[in-house]
């Protein structure tokens, strides 16, 4: 299984700004997902988006894929303090269950 | 529906010790997988079990060991602990027949080793 690389590594914002974070992998996939983990916690299912969608949106969340650039990115708009948190991607090319985790990306919302 | 529950929840052992970290799967999930996240690091996989069997590995050393039981629940055994073992252990439950991988988390135990 491919490891995604998320970008940037830090990002910190106000309240109520949006918060931009990126992913990129290696080969073709099944699909990718995001995860969230508070501190110290387990990680937290935000959303999953597969290889013949371009697009998707969850609340505050909005997904893309673009297949061609081997990237994802996770927007979310209007952010909360209780957004901080670590962000990470986890694409997946089928078969085999295990996700791979890259570092993440540390985000701090401040009021 | 129970989510996924992990005891306990922190730990501290001393070098050379052993450990055995629970893991209890989500209603409906046969499919548990065990990540160590050292600190500022992703999670990083150690094993997977399917159906009482494992069902994978990764880069870990034999000392890693595991169970998984009848009741799809399972056990991280580590043996001769090392100071590098400390971190926190996340355990994931999922059902192969969702056909998407989407894996749920437990809280994790965290693990010291002196």
């Amino acid at each position: 299984s491919q490891q995604g690389e998320e970008d940037p590594q830090a990002l910190s914002i106000q309240e109520g700004e949006n918060a931009t974070m990126n992913c990129s992998y290696k080969t073709s996939i099944n699909n990718l997902q995001w995860y969230r983990q508070n501190s110290g916690r387990g990680l937290v299912h935000l959303i999953l988006i597969r290889s013949n969608e371009r697009e998707k949106h969850s609340g505050r969340l909005r997904v893309t894929l673009d297949t061609s650039k081997k990237s994802s990115s996770l927007l979310i708009t209007a952010s909360r303090a209780a957004d901080t948190a670590s962000y990470f991607c986890a694409p997946w090319e089928g078969g085999g269950n295990k996700l791979t985790f890259g570092t993440g990306t540390q985000l701090k919302v401040e009021l | 529906e129970t989510g996924v529950t992990q005891s306990p929840t922190h730990l501290i052992k001393t070098r050379g010790q052993q450990v055995t970290l629970r893991c209890s799967s989500q209603s409906g999930h046969n499919t548990v997988s065990w990540y160590q996240q050292a600190l500022g690091q992703g999670p990083q996989f150690i094993f997977q079990y399917y159906r009482e069997e494992e069902n994978g590995r990764g880069n870990f050393p034999p000392r890693f060991s595991g169970l998984q039981f009848p009741n799809y629940s399972s056990e991280l055994n580590v043996n001769a602990l090392e100071l590098d073992d400390s971190a926190l252990y996340l355990c994931a439950s999922s059902y192969p027949g969702l056909l998407n991988n989407e894996q749920f988390f437990g809280p994790g135990t965290r693990l010291t080793v002196l």
